[in-house]
């Protein structure tokens, strides 16, 4: 069974452009949620998406957004980029949304995202 | 609101030892689970072992244990007969909805 894939592995972008990442769930999971991990700042959570609707969102400014496809395949799309948008952004599919504990997250290995 | 604290930046331990990683958490909540997830510099965020808060009995993988002390919010990691495929960054974390809530991480080197 395939893991969690994201594209692209490495991205590297100049200020003022924007992104989109693309993660593709294991088959089968319907929730994604998206990570952004930095040295300073750690894990933190992003979005959660569900049957293509955003169920809950971070602490994050809404020059990040996101979307979801009826195969469950996510996006997320960071407009304006700033320098301290580098970062390794992870995707994490689980079956259905809710507690993790009885349905884990499973991560991808992530997008290496960096801002010249 | 929920905090996860790990304050070992780094640990170190030789082969066939056993180490033990601290976390302690906070929360509110009565119903969470605790995760160790292992990151490798492959990236990709492996879990290692969960916990049910409501369960008692600590949670066992194979070479991996952890104590969980509910009353003292420390859920810490043992990793016993350690291995060189271990070294890596441990992360601890906490869910009580729909979100892991992550520690900052201890780097763990294992010596030949």
């Amino acid at each position: 069974k395939a893991g969690v894939t994201q594209t692209p592995r490495y991205l590297i972008k100049t200020r003022g452009q924007q992104v989109t990442l693309s993660c593709s769930p294991i088959s089968g999971h319907r929730s994604v949620s998206w990570y952004q991990q930095t040295p300073g700042q750690g894990l933190q959570f992003l979005f959660e998406y569900f049957s293509e609707t955003q169920r809950n969102k971070g602490n994050f400014p809404g020059r990040f957004s996101g979307r979801q496809f009826s195969n469950s395949r996510s996006e997320m799309n960071v407009s304006t980029l700033e320098l301290g948008d580098s970062a390794l952004y992870l995707c994490a599919s689980s079956l259905v949304p809710g507690r993790l504990g009885v349905q884990p997250q499973h991560f991808g290995d992530g997008t290496r995202l960096s801002i010249l | 609101a929920q905090t996860v604290t790990q304050s070992q930046p780094e640990m170190s331990v030789q082969e066939a030892e056993t180490v033990t990683l601290s976390c302690t958490y906070d929360t509110s909540e009565s119903d969470y689970y605790l995760f160790w997830y292992k990151q490798p510099p492959s990236r990709q965020m492996i879990l290692v072992i969960r916990q049910e808060a409501y369960k008692q009995q600590n949670a066992t993988e194979n070479r991996f244990s952890v104590n969980f002390q509910k009353a003292a919010k420390s859920f810490s990691l043992k990793i016993s007969d350690s291995q060189l495929g271990d070294a890596a960054m441990y992360f601890c974390a906490l869910n009580s909805g729909y979100a892991l809530n992550f520690g900052k991480g201890t780097s763990l080197l294992v010596t030949p």
